[in-house]
């Protein structure tokens, strides 16, 4: 079993503010680093993809970055909306997909 | 594009009750796998497919069979129910385990154990 964390567990930001989460894994043999959007009880949906170290994937006011070296990954968004809330699930590839428990962020209007 | 479709949306079990998750894509996708979501601990993988006729072990099989006897297909087959598989259920389903590829998820399925 192959270790993703992701931090902070939760976030609480006011609109307007701009925040970032962290998502580390191990840093051999990788395929591809995954972000999804998942809001309660709907299924998670997939952001971006990430394969080679350096990439940087934007959409909207959501961007991230990828550092296959030392193993982590940051998902930027700028200027959070309320509807921005949702919880925000990396996962590694590598022979299987192995998922982080989620940074949960709620941003108050 | 029905994508990933899995049933039933919410099931409530008796301890020792056995039933079958269905999950069905219609993408051709090799990849299919089952994963239950608890508080606090994001997805874990129970178990997952790379072809018809191919499984194997996630993190938390135990209590789990599943089979693969077609491309589109995967169904999760709780053996005797216990409170503790009490969870949601995700299917998810990918093109090949790949670099680059996509995972899509069904809407989830919502078990209560009692």
């Amino acid at each position: 079993i192959l270790n993703v964390e992701q931090s902070p567990q939760s976030l609480h930001v006011q609109e307007g503010d701009s925040t970032n989460f962290t998502c580390s894994f191990p840093s051999s043999n990788f395929y591809a680093l995954h972000w999804y959007r998942w809001e309660t009880a709907k299924s998670p949906e997939a952001l971006f993809v990430m394969t080679l170290n350096g990439d940087e994937k934007k959409k909207g006011r959501i961007s991230a970055t990828l550092n296959t070296k030392e193993g982590y990954s940051y998902l930027y968004i700028k200027g959070s909306q309320p509807e921005d809330s949702a919880t925000y699930l990396c996962a590694f590839n590598f022979n299987k997909f192995y998922f982080g428990s989620g940074t949960k962020l709620n941003v108050k209007p | 594009n029905a994508g990933v479709t899995q049933t039933p949306k919410f099931q409530v079990l008796k301890t020792g009750q056995s039933m079958t998750l269905q999950c069905a894509q219609d993408m051709n996708h090799e990849y299919m796998s089952w994963y239950r979501q608890d508080p606090g601990m994001g997805l874990r993988l129970i178990h997952y497919s790379v072809g018809a006729g191919i499984t194997d072990q996630g993190e938390v099989p135990n209590g789990y069979n599943v089979s693969r006897s077609t491309t589109e297909d995967f169904p999760l087959r709780l053996l005797s129910a216990a409170p503790s598989q009490t969870s949601v259920y995700f299917c998810a389903s990918s093109y090949t385990l790949g670099s680059g590829n996509t995972i899509y998820f069904g809407e989830g399925s919502w078990l209560t154990v009692v």
